[in-house]
């Protein structure tokens, strides 16, 4: 069974820090893996889509990173504001005869003024 | 910008009522997806069409039924209702089935008392 793990489960940093996000899946083989942002009682908002044949993908301050081959990916976020508070979820997308992606349990962040 | 709408934000239903989630897509995707998210459980696929008319059952479609009569609509159903079944419900859509981005509506929240 495909599963994903998002460590850590919560983190709280004052604002302005460099932080990072880890994702780790245990089959490798996937189209693509997408990070995910959830503010409280709101739907996903899509944040990066890394293919499975990149390595890195950018926006703004944002940064992900994919070694399919370890099964691991990692999002970046960089100078860090109050603004950036929510839940963050990585997906990988397995294709096949559903298509879907597996969801990880997400890491909350909370961010100081 | 692609657009995900879920037809309610909150709905409160009662035991044994039939409900309706209806979720509408505007860039003509083939793909829509039903999901359900519950503290500790994070996200369950519950059902998904990748065409007009086509279904698929996902990891949770036990009370459940949907219809895509329209390729822009994907309409969940909880044939009676019941109070396990309260939870943040969120539709999805992609354009294609393996190598595209995921885009997510608002989300509903369900009560069922």
């Amino acid at each position: 069974k495909q599963e994903v793990t998002q460590i850590p489960a919560a983190l709280s940093v004052p604002e302005g820090e460099n932080l990072v996000l880890n994702c780790s899946f245990t089959d490798s083989a996937i189209y693509n893996l997408q990070w995910f942002r959830q503010d409280p009682g709101k739907g996903l908002t899509s944040l990066l889509l890394i293919q499975s044949s990149q390595r890195e993908q950018t926006s703004g301050r944002l940064n992900a990173s994919l070694d399919k081959s370890s099964g691991r990916s990692t999002l970046y976020i960089a100078a860090s504001q109050p603004g950036d508070s929510a839940t963050y979820l990585c997906a990988p997308n397995y294709g096949g005869s559903q298509g879907n992606l597996i969801f990880g349990k997400g890491t909350k962040l909370s961010v100081k003024p | 910008d692609v657009k995900v709408t879920q037809s309610s934000r909150y709905l409160v239903k009662r035991t044994g009522e039939k409900v309706f989630l209806e979720c509408v897509q505007d860039m003509d995707h083939e793909n829509m997806f039903w999901y359900r998210q519950d503290p500790g459980l994070g996200l369950r696929l519950i059902y998904f069409s990748y065409d007009v008319k086509m279904k698929e059952k996902g990891d949770i479609p036990e009370g459940y039924s949907v219809s895509r009569e329209k390729k822009e609509r994907f309409s969940l159903i909880l044939e009676s209702a019941s109070t396990n079944q309260t939870s943040m419900y969120l539709c999805a859509s992609s354009l294609l089935r393996w190598n595209t981005e995921a885009f997510f509506g608002q989300g509903t929240r369900l009560t069922v008392v």
